[in-house]
């Protein structure tokens, strides 16, 4: 049941794009987007509903695909501030009152 | 400002010892999770609970106990039940439980002595 993020780490150079999908062997709700830096407490980014809606949030957005069961989280030209790690939570219906969450991927911007 | 506050930052646990987290939040928030972080396994609900004097199981609930008897409060026991306690926790809570944001605190690192 717990989704599944890829790749699980990557690095790059400032400025580089990437690319974070999440993906559902269950048909999904919404998904929820979160990163987490070391030591600290994850930050929510957004939440993706039914509906293949986008999101946008500076420059990181997130795409829905619900006939893939897949969600995409994009970074546009890295900051080092995007460095940590990035979690996808999932909700197979809309009155689920939890989240599943994905293994983590791990991003590193070098500069 | 608003948050979740998680204490201690650093707990040490003896053999066959229970030991207590504090989750405390001034959010107004209904709902209040506990999350399980082990290094390349992501997050792991252990309970959560939508209003107070109720909670429910999460998926590795097995060794833990919860109270909700305050909105504000939702401290955790690891008892000596968990075999292997050593692990971060986090406490999370949102508006009601569901598909709404998760605010996390800034959590708990248990060792075992």
């Amino acid at each position: 049941q717990q989704p599944v993020q890829s790749p699980q780490a990557v690095i790059l150079r400032e400025g580089e794009d990437a690319v974070i999908n999440c993906s559902s062997s269950k048909a999904l709700y919404s998904v929820h987007w979160y990163r987490q830096k070391h030591g600290e407490a994850p930050v929510f980014l957004m939440i993706l509903l039914k509906g293949g809606e986008q999101k946008g949030h500076e420059k990181i957005s997130a795409s829905f695909n619900e006939k893939k069961q897949q969600s995409s989280l994009y970074l546009t030209a890295s900051q080092l501030s995007y460095s940590g790690t990035y979690f996808c939570g999932t909700a197979i219906f809309q009155g689920a009152q939890k989240l599943v969450f994905g293994q983590g991927t791990r991003l590193t911007i070098n500069p | 400002d608003g948050g979740i506050t998680q204490s201690p930052k650093y707990l040490f646990r003896k053999e066959g010892q229970n030991v207590t987290l504090s989750c405390e939040q001034n959010l107004n928030h209904d709902a209040m999770y506990w999350y399980r972080q082990d290094p390349g396994q992501g997050l792991r609900l252990i309970y959560y609970s939508q209003i107070v004097n109720d909670f429910q199981k999460g998926d590795i609930a097995e060794g833990y106990s919860v109270s909700r008897e305050k909105k504000e409060s939702f401290p955790l026991t690891v008892t000596s039940a968990q075999k292997n306690p050593t692990a971060f926790y986090l406490c999370a809570s949102s508006i009601v439980a569901g598909n709404q944001p998760q605010h996390f605190g800034d959590g708990t690192r248990l060792s075992i002595l």
